[in-house]
């Protein structure tokens, strides 16, 4: 069975430093996603990826999927409180076609004023 | 505008007692998935709706049910909740697979 580990588990910045998660999958990535989770809520759509080498970017957070799509890394730019909350990366279930996701363990992210 | 609602936030059940949570929503996809989440887990999908095609998950245990009268709901009943089951409830729509899933809030259940 496919599994996600993502690294660190959990990273306290200052507010203003850069930061990066990163997510590896045991088996090629059909599709990943990035998810953001704060205390007690449900999950937040931050990015799709599906395409090696494929990047993108929304305000001050940018997703890759390296090449052989076995790796997807998570950068936040100049960090903000508002950036806390816990960050989860999820993936297609082959046949890539069922529609269902696992999920990696979390990153809990601090950010301190 | 919440489009995946999920009621209620909170819910407190006595062991053995059926409870109920619902989920709904506006967005009119296709697609409604249960996961279950437990304290600094993963969420763990329970089962999923293709429009009407239910699909469980093989280790989804036989006290789960659920139900989708309409596009617009679905539901998850917890037959004998154990306290094994108290955990936070999640419900997330998408357009279709391999499509972004969107979560509601979620249910807390807690079991006493």
């Amino acid at each position: 069975s496919q599994e996600l580990e993502q690294s660190p588990q959990s990273l306290i910045v200052q507010e203003g430093k850069n930061l990066t998660i990163n997510c590896t999958s045991s088996k090629t990535l059909y599709g990943l996603y990035w998810y953001k989770q704060k205390y007690g809520e449900g999950l937040i759509f931050l990015m799709m990826l599906q395409k090696g080498g494929e990047e993108k970017s929304h305000e001050k957070i940018t997703a890759k999927l390296d090449e052989k799509k076995q790796q997807s890394s998570l950068h936040i730019t100049a960090s903000q409180p508002s950036h806390a909350g816990i960050y989860l990366c999820g993936a297609d279930i082959p046949p890539s076609n069922t529609g269902k996701l696992i999920f990696g363990q979390g990153t809990t992210l601090q950010v301190k004023p | 505008d919440a489009m995946v609602i999920q009621n209620p936030r909170y819910q407190v059940t006595q062991f053995g007692k059926p409870v109920t949570l619902s989920c709904s929503q506006t967005l009119n996809h296709n697609v409604m998935y249960w996961y279950q989440q437990k304290s600094s887990q993963a969420p763990k999908l329970l089962f999923h709706y293709y429009d009407k095609d239910f699909n469980n998950e093989a280790d989804t245990p036989d006290n789960f049910q659920s139900r989708r009268p309409n596009t617009s709901f679905c539901f998850l009943d917890i037959r004998s909740p154990g306290l094994g089951d108290a955990a936070m409830y999640l419900c997330a729509t998408s357009r279709g697979r391999n499509q972004p899933q969107h979560f509601g809030d979620g249910t807390r259940l807690s079991i006493l």
